[in-house]
């Protein structure tokens, strides 16, 4: 089993609908992020959590929430989808701590119609 | 704030020959600095990590990678590429009081016969 759960995998919806992607982990850490991946542009960060009650806006967050239920689940929604936001989408877990590498889930391909 | 360059968008090698990829950052202190890998249809999976001592260091799949101060680089290298190494390669950089990465756009690597 991955130890970085993302579902769904794919997904294609409607603009004006709201989207919850999710994200489950087995790994243990404390900390989760949300990354959307465009041709070209590389990962930009939508938002990080360092744990439960810590939640914080990356340099893209506009159009997204994020809501960290448990230590091991943190899901990102579109309240309003638009197609801009047609996107590869990556969820990230790293432990607490300096100098700690990201582990990175499947992906879900988002395409907003 | 920090930044990662990958200069190149798309190399193409053959097999067995050597491979060298670029990535330069822009950070005041030192960062720590990491290589990634995506395969199709798969999230980023760690290749090595720099944070501190011998500036060469080692990673999985035979890639290292080499820390130059004065160069501001970090740039990943494998003596002898195989088919299987056809992939995307992302360069990312952290720094210390600031527990987020910058990703690089990446570079796609093609691999002919």
């Amino acid at each position: 089993d991955a130890d970085v759960t993302q579902t769904p995998r794919n997904r294609i919806t409607k603009t004006g609908k709201r989207i919850m992607l999710e994200c489950s982990q087995t790994k243990g850490h404390d900390r989760m992020y949300w990354y959307r991946q465009d041709p070209g542009l590389g990962l930009r960060l939508i938002y990080y959590s360092f744990d439960v009650k810590d939640i914080n806006k990356g340099e893209i967050s506009d159009g997204y929430s994020v809501s960290r239920q448990a230590q091991a689940k943190f899901s990102l929604s579109l309240e309003s989808a638009i197609p801009n936001q047609t996107a590869l989408y990556f969820c990230a877990t790293s432990p607490a701590g300096k100098y700690q590498p990201q582990h990175f889930g499947d992906g879900t391909r988002l395409s907003i119609l | 704030a920090q930044s990662v360059t990958q200069p190149d968008i798309h190399i193409t090698v053959s097999e067995g020959a050597s491979l060298e990829l670029r990535c330069n950052y822009s950070y005041g202190a030192t960062p720590y600095l990491f290589w990634y890998v995506q395969s199709p249809g798969q999230g980023l999976q760690l290749l090595l990590k720099y944070f501190s001592g011998d500036t060469l260091v080692q990673g999985i799949k035979g890639f290292e990678a080499e820390f130059k101060r004065s160069q501001s680089s970090f740039n990943l290298r494998k003596p002898s590429v195989h088919w299987s190494d056809a992939a995307e390669y992302f360069c990312a950089v952290g720094s210390f009081g600031n527990e987020k990465l910058t990703f690089g756009t990446g570079t796609r690597l093609t691999i002919i016969p």
